[in-house]
């Protein structure tokens, strides 16, 4: 069946500092794979998809097939990052499957 | 946002009683999903449409129905609420050329 993982409920980093949020998933076949985010207040929204490769207010994430992983970077946090992030897979009709979502708190 | 509206926004029900919520889009989009979030699970997919009057069932679609006679509207009924049914329920919907997910503002049920 597939899943997603994330193993971490709640990361805490210091403002400047480098962020990288785990993804990992089990899925048979080329995976198309997405990160959402939801801020306070604020409805659930893509942050970006692995198809386009692009950076996304500074965050990155490559899809790494060997190791199965989809990880969030970004170099230097800042405390607008504050948020709910959430991986996710597409499987058929455009279904997603979520991971349970890591809370992400920037310090000052 | 897109044109997404989730009503009722907040609802105190009793266990065993009905429940429905609705879902309405102006985006004239082919699929709409629901979702419910609930902690430690994040969100698991309850049932789908993917056009008017088809629907499926998702991961965790027990004690749920939908229904969809109008490509706005996507009703989620709890035909006897549980307390097991207490979470944040969340309406989307999707188009047919991206994958992109659009997500509504959310109904918070809490079953007593």
């Amino acid at each position: 069946a597939q899943r997603v993982t994330q193993p971490e409920k709640l990361l805490s980093v210091f403002k400047g500092a480098p962020v990288e949020l785990k993804c990992n998933y089990s899925y048979s076949g080329s995976p198309e794979l997405f990160w959402y985010v939801q801020y306070s207040r604020q409805r659930l929204q893509l942050l970006l998809r692995h198809i386009s490769r692009e950076s996304i207010k500074g965050f990155t994430a490559d899809l790494n097939k060997g190791e199965t992983s989809f990880h969030l970077k970004k170099p230097f946090a800042q405390e607008e990052d504050s948020a709910m992030y959430y991986c996710a897979l597409i499987q058929g009709a455009q279904k997603l499957v979520f991971g349970q979502g890591t809370r992400l708190t920037i310090n000052p | 946002d897109a044109g997404i509206t989730q009503s009722p926004r907040h609802k105190v029900t009793e266990t065993g009683t009905p429940v429905t919520l609705r879902c309405h889009q102006t985006e004239n989009h082919r699929y709409m999903y629901w979702y419910r979030q609930d902690p430690g699970h994040g969100l698991r997919l309850i049932h789908y449409s993917y056009g008017v009057k088809d629907t499926d069932k998702g991961e965790v679609s027990d004690g749920y129905s939908v229904s969809r006679s109008k490509t706005e509207d996507f009703l989620l009924t709890l035909e006897s609420a549980t307390s097991s049914q207490t979470s944040v329920y969340f309406c989307a919907i999707s188009d047919y050329s991206g994958y992109e997910q659009y997500f509504g503002p959310g109904t918070r049920l809490t079953v007593t």
